[in-house]
């Protein structure tokens, strides 16, 4: 019964390949996010989506496409991946927008050779 | 902007010591304010929060409390434990003034030795 579920949990690929990191919530949220965590640990939104709708585009790459076929699903596409992409992607659901609490998944580790 | 300034870490404490986590922030609004917690190979999740000044959160023998004229929220817990260690994440969330994204501070690892 995971909440947030991401797949794949690893992924090792190499430079100029284009990948993709899907998520999936199950709690009936609204609002879905990216964030990714680089080596330091240190965490930062990527995009954010209400209801299919995109509303955070944090001065992402636009190699980053985030895709979201319904409310409970939020994919992020890569396309011609650098070296600096390697970290670990999180996503996260709220039940609305704005909400206080946001719920994150297990997180994808990518690694770029 | 929003920002959120942690402790340096990491953090290394006995068992049963005392802990204390700085966290100070600078907003525009009314912030909430959050500690997440980030145990080894796993996502966030919450701790605890406080969504106005003076509230205290608490969790797990884990407080914080929100005091506006200091700006800060520090993490504290009189007891610490192993299965304590982890990585610590304060953080606000700014909805006032339509910011309804999580502003995250760096993390302060947490390890608890037997």
């Amino acid at each position: 019964d995971t909440a947030v579920s991401q797949t794949p949990k690893y992924l090792v690929t190499q430079m100029g390949n284009d990948k993709s990191i899907k998520c999936e919530q199950n709690l009936g949220h609204d609002t879905m996010y990216w964030y990714k965590q680089d080596s330091k640990k240190f965490l930062k939104i990527m995009f954010s989506y209400n209801n299919k709708e995109l509303i955070i585009n944090e001065t992402v790459p636009n190699r980053f496409s985030p895709k979201s076929p319904d409310k409970a699903h939020l994919n992020l596409h890569i396309n011609s991946l650098e070296l600096g992409d390697s970290a670990v992607y999180f996503c996260a659901s709220s039940q609305v927008r704005g909400a206080y609490e946001q719920y994150f998944g297990p997180g994808t580790r990518l690694t770029v050779t | 902007g929003d920002s959120v300034t942690q402790m340096e870490g990491p953090v290394t404490l006995s068992e049963e010591a005392f802990l204390t986590i700085n966290c100070t922030y600078t907003a525009t609004g009314y912030p909430s304010l959050f500690w997440y917690v980030q145990y080894p190979g796993e996502g966030l999740q919450l701790l605890l929060k406080a969504t106005k000044a003076d509230d205290k959160g608490s969790n797990k023998g884990f407080e914080a409390t929100y005091r506006k004229e200091t700006t800060s929220f520090h993490l504290e817990k009189g007891s610490v434990q192993v299965s304590d260690s982890a990585v610590y994440f304060c953080a606000l969330s700014d909805l006032g003034f339509g910011n309804e994204k999580l502003t995250f501070g760096t993390g302060t690892r947490l390890t608890i030795i037997p």
